[in-house]
């Protein structure tokens, strides 16, 4: 079965400090990566993906994530956050066989102006 | 188009009694799921639904059942709701095999 850990479960930075979030999962075969970010109040919207080719992808709002496929890791990077980028970030893996998405706990960030 | 709509928005119960949530998609997805998100859990998949007409467990499916109405639609049903049904609940569709999901605004669900 696959499983997802993200090792920061809260996260408190300053506007304009760079952001790494860590994630890591297990699954031998083929996978497709995701990070998801839900904001105060809100449903659950896509920020990226990778699905194959470029490990580096880039997403929505300055975000990028790196897929290191020999540690297992789709870490979330952003050079310099704002405090609208106050959230809770889920990375998710899923793997092609069963139709599921698995998620990891989530990380809350908080930004302080 | 309006994606993944959920009602109700906000739902209050009381032990024992039953409701059910419902959920439409407008995106043509062959797949259905519904969430449920409790704090620092993450997001447990209660059920889903690979296509029309089938059904199966998740994480967490006990004190569930669920329809798959057509392909637009997909309903949770709480029979007997328990204190420990509180929780935010979200429905989400996706095109079959890629993993990408879309998600509703969710249900906020208390039971007393």
């Amino acid at each position: 079965a696959q499983s997802v850990s993200q090792h920061n479960h809260h996260v408190i930075l300053s506007e304009a400090a760079s952001l790494e979030l860590g994630c890591n999962y297990s699954y031998g075969g083929t996978v497709n990566l995701f990070w998801y970010v839900q904001y105060p109040g809100q449903h659950l919207q896509l920020l990226l993906k990778y699905f194959s080719g470029d490990p580096l992808v880039k997403g929505i709002k300055g975000f990028e994530a790196e897929f290191i496929k020999s540690k297992f890791s789709f870490n979330l990077r952003k050079p310099s956050v704002q405090w609208s980028d106050t959230a809770e970030y889920f990375c998710a893996v899923y793997g092609n066989a069963g139709n599921m998405l698995t998620f990891g706990g989530g990380t809350r960030l908080m930004v302080k102006p | 188009n309006a994606g993944v709509t959920q009602t109700p928005k906000f739902q209050v119960l009381k032990t024992g009694q039953s409701m059910t949530l419902q959920c439409a998609q407008d995106m043509n997805h062959n797949s259905m799921y519904w969430y449920r998100q409790d704090p620092g859990m993450g997001l447990r998949l209660i059920y889903y639904s690979a296509s029309e007409g089938t059904t199966d467990k998740g994480e967490v499916p006990n004190g569930y059942n669920v329809s798959r109405l057509n392909k637009r639609e997909f309903s949770l049903r709480l029979e007997s709701a328990a204190p420990s049904q509180t929780s935010v609940y979200f429905c989400a569709s996706s095109p079959q095999g890629v993993g990408e999901q879309y998600f509703g605004p969710g249900t906020r669900l208390t039971v007393t």
